[in-house]
């Protein structure tokens, strides 16, 4: 069965400081795979996702990450945080036939040292 | 492009009432919709798949009966909470495949539900 993994529950980052929440895979075929960011009582907002391809996976507000399949993993990195970067980060994967049922993690809180 | 209305945002019901919440793909045609519940700091959890025209299709352990989805429309999506109590206070959320598979899965801005 696939399933996500985020093992870190909260991480603390200096402002300016890079970012990197970990996120390992169970699935398989080639994963789709998603980073979602959510800020307190919001929706969620897609930050990247990967398909095929390049493994390295530009997405919006200047996150990346990158697929490694022999670690099942698909990392989250940012070189510079932003106190707005403040929020709760969900790595999840893609189920299903059309692989569009979403399967999230547990989630990681991220929280901003001025 | 590409936006899901989820309404109403947050409602507050007496135990016992049904509750209805909706869900709508604002500029695009979606076949499949999901529904999700997060309890509060805990991640989200599929309730289940909503399939126009027909019958919705539930995750494990979620009541058919409790949460009623009805998919009438390519473009809407509800789900009825019945005969609410409190334990089914929680963030409920959609979704909307926009591509069929292709990634464009987009989500509701949520509803949180009170339930008094």
């Amino acid at each position: 069965a696939q399933s996500v993994t985020q093992p870190d529950i909260h991480i603390t980052v200096s402002e300016g400081a890079s970012l990197e929440l970990r996120c390992n895979y169970s699935y398989g075929a080639t994963p789709y795979l998603f980073w979602y960011v959510q800020s307190p009582g919001q929706g969620l907002q897609l930050l990247l996702k990967y398909f095929s391809g390049d493994t390295l996976v530009q997405g919006i507000k200047g996150f990346e990450a990158e697929f490694k399949r022999s670690q099942s993993s698909f990392n989250l990195r940012k070189p510079s945080v932003h106190w707005s970067d403040a929020a709760e980060y969900f790595c999840a994967v893609g189920a299903g036939s059309s692989a569009s049922k979403i399967i999230f993690g547990s989630g990681t809180r991220l929280s901003i040292r001025p | 492009g590409a936006v899901v209305s989820q309404h109403p945002s947050w409602v507050i019901c007496k135990s016992g009432t049904s509750v209805k919440i909706e869900c709508r793909s604002l500029d695009f045609q979606a076949t499949t919709m999901f529904w999700y519940r997060q309890f509060p700091k805990q991640s989200l959890m599929l309730m289940a798949t909503s399939n126009e025209g027909s019958k919705a299709t539930y995750e494990q352990g979620v009541e058919k009966d409790k949460f009623l989805i009805n998919h009438a429309s390519l473009t809407l999506s509800t789900l009825t909470v019945t005969s609410a109590h409190p334990e089914d206070s929680s963030f409920y959320i959609c979704s909307a495949d926009r591509d069929r598979g292709g990634g464009g899965y987009t989500f509701g801005s949520g509803t949180r539900l009170t339930v008094v």
